[in-house]
């Protein structure tokens, strides 16, 4: 099972938009809406950001948000804040009771 | 409140075989799957399984198939996995964690460091 690509980097200035993808194939991110995103920040646990596509835990700000097409799921968060600088990884169920997750993506805020 | 509690770091050398336990509390053991995900120093984060504490069946990513066991004790409310054959490139922080949304971690441990040096 391959790790499911995401750019290595992202940036944005404060309270503008970015998006961030991760695509996998039919087997995976296509094949299921079990995808979901996590917050890291340096030398912590990871945090759920948005599961099934673009569902929001209790907690999670508004300003993150969901989606998918075809093989790609996006996380799109606006409204950039300093505290959003972070590393970024999708997951998503591949079947077979197995789960794949991203590369990371590193969220810089300017 | 409910959470995870890991084990403390290890130090292992080539060859040996590592088990990390990841003790709940706050909620009832054998209502939510426990997952295991490691990273390397620099890295990303990599599924190595899944566990049901209620029955201990379990689930290994294909990379893992042979070295890896998960193990469960209710009475202690403690998962445990236990990786064999250990090798430098299995140095990474592991990480237990609760699926409590479909396939959505929202309780995690708060990792375990695993070193394998000569």
């Amino acid at each position: 099972q391959s790790a499911l690509t995401q750019p290595p980097s992202a940036s944005g200035s404060r309270g503008q938009s970015v998006t961030i993808s991760c695509t996998g194939t039919s087997s995976d991110v296509g094949g299921y809406n079990y995808v979901s995103w996590y917050q890291q920040h340096p030398g912590k646990a990871p945090k759920l950001m948005i599961y099934e596509v673009s569902k929001r835990p209790s907690g999670v700000p508004d300003r993150f948000s969901g989606s998918k097409s075809g093989n790609t799921a996006s996380l799109t968060v606006s409204g950039l804040q300093t505290e959003d600088e972070a590393d970024y990884y999708c997951s998503s169920y591949a079947g077979s009771n197995n789960l794949v997750f991203g590369g990371g993506t590193k969220l810089t805020v300017l | 409140q409910v959470q995870l509690v890991q084990s403390g770091a290890e130090v292992k050398k080539p060859g040996a075989s590592v088990k990390v336990s990841c003790k709940a509390s706050g909620y009832t053991f054998t209502t939510y799957n426990l997952h295991w995900a490691r990273q390397a120093p620099g890295q990303g984060l990599e599924w190595m399984g899944v566990i049901n504490p209620s029955g201990g069946s379990t689930s290994y990513a294909q990379k893992f198939q042979g070295r890896v066991t998960m193990t469960r004790d209710t009475s202690t409310s403690t998962v445990y996995m236990e990786l064999s054959s250990l090798r430098s490139g299995d140095t990474a922080v592991y990480y237990c964690a609760r699926e409590d949304l479909v396939f959505g971690f929202n309780i995690w441990g708060q990792g375990t460091m695993v070193t394998v040096s000569s």
